[in-house]
Parts: C-alpha cells; sequence; structure tokens
C-alpha cells in the first residue's frame, strides 16, 4: 500500500529564512508526487507537481522540489520564505499507470513564518 | 468555472441526527474522492468513486458511513446517526482519472456534532 511520511510536523522561521520540508514515500512503482498548500481557512492548493523528467521541479511562489527516487524522497524547498507562506504543507502520491489514481496524503506540516 | 463545489461550508447536527455531505466535482471530472481532516492528522483518504462505482473505500468507516456519485447530480458522503468523534473538516476532491494528473479541492464541509 502507498504511504507518505512527513517528518517536519511543525516548523517555525523568520522571514528570508531558507525552507526544506521532508517527504518520503513508500511505493515500489510509477508515482506521481505533489505538494499542496493550505492556508488557514481555506481549502488545499496545488503547488507544484511531479510525473516524470527533470526531477527538479519548479512550482507556484518560488516553491521547488526535487525528486530522488533512490531516496523516495520529494523534499520541498523555498530559499526565502515569507510571512504569507504561514500555511500547512501536503505531500502526497497517487500511484501511476499501475495504481488506482488515489491520492494519498501525509499528515502535513505546519509551517509559521515569524515577521 | 467552477472548481470543485462542496456543501454546506458548515453543517451542525446533534448526536444520533443524520449529516449528508454533497460535492459537485469540476465539470468533466468523472473521479470523486473523499477526505476527512481532523487537527494534527492531515488527510486521511475515505473513498474514490467514480460514476456510477465505488472504486477504493478502505478509508471508509464500517459503519454508518456510505458515499455515492450518481449518474447525474453530486456525490454525497452520508454519515448516520452522527457521534462526537465525527466532528471534522470534509475535502472533496475531483479529477479526470487521467494519467498524470492533479486533484482538485472543494473548500470542505466542517461537520460539527453536538
Amino acid at each position: 500500500a502507498q504511504s507518505v511520511s512527513q517528518h517536519n510536523h511543525h516548523v517555525i522561521l523568520s522571514e528570508a529564512a531558507s525552507l526544506e520540508l521532508g517527504c518520503n514515500y513508500s511505493y515500489g512503482g510509477t508515482v506521481n508526487l505533489f505538494w499542496y498548500v493550505q492556508y488557514p481557512g481555506q481549502h488545499l492548493q496545488l503547488l507544484l507537481k511531479y510525473f516524470s523528467g527533470d526531477p527538479l521541479v519548479k512550482g507556484i511562489k518560488g516553491f521547488e522540489a526535487e525528486f530522488i527516487k533512490s531516496k523516495f524522497s520529494f523534499n520541498l524547498r523555498k530559499p526565502s520564505v515569507q510571512w504569507s507562506d504561514t500555511a500547512e504543507y501536503f505531500c502526497a502520491v497517487n500511484a501511476g499507470a499501475s495504481g488506482t489514481y488515489k491520492y494519498i496524503f501525509g499528515t502535513g506540516t505546519r509551517l509559521k513564518v515569524l515577521a | 468555472n467552477a472548481g470543485v463545489m462542496q456543501n454546506p461550508r458548515h453543517l451542525v447536527r446533534r448526536r444520533g441526527q443524520e449529516a449528508r455531505l454533497r460535492c459537485s466535482p469540476v465539470k468533466g471530472h468523472s473521479h470523486v474522492y473523499w477526505y476527512r481532516q481532523l487537527p494534527e492528522e492531515g488527510l486521511k483518504f475515505m473513498v474514490y468513486l467514480q460514476k456510477e462505482n465505488i472504486i477504493d473505500e478502505s478509508g471508509m468507516p464500517k459503519e454508518r458511513f456510505s458515499a455515492e456519485f450518481p449518474k447525474e447530480g453530486p456525490s454525497i458522503l452520508r454519515i448516520q446517526q452522527v457521534v462526537r468523534g465525527d466532528s471534522a473538516a470534509y475535502f472533496c476532491a475531483s479529477s479526470s482519472g487521467s494519467l498524470n494528473t492533479e486533484a482538485f479541492f472543494g473548500q470542505g464541509t466542517r461537520l460539527t456534532v453536538v
């Protein structure tokens, strides 16, 4: 069965600090990988996605993620965070051609950026 | 250009009543997913449906919970005889079901059982 682990549950950073949120998944086949963001009181929005090709994926708002197949990881990064990045971040996996296409989410990481 | 529409946004039910949560997917999407969100627990997969079919209900509690996605109309998540522990935010997502596509989420329904 697919599963997703997010190791950091709560992260507090000052503005302009660099961010890296860890995500590891468990699935032996081809996967699609996603990072979603949930701002307070809002629904989940897609930050970026990886299907194939270049393992370094760039998303919206300056976020990027790197797929490392050998480590089953898809860590999210941002060089310089802003106060407006305060939100909850979810990593998700969806099995590719061989799967049932359901999206499995990690437990989320709550990021608080101090102004 | 409507995205995923969920209603109601907020639902209050007394213990023992029934809760019906509705989800209209993005136009053209035939795959719907329901998730439950509790504080500190992330998004728990509940059920995955295509039109008129339940594809995967491995995350659904065995009792009191059911879901449907009829040929016409929205997907419905039904919770019978609600208990306080059912209080949570319930999110619906939809996708086209094509390979290599993301899921789009609705605003969620916050269910409070009093």
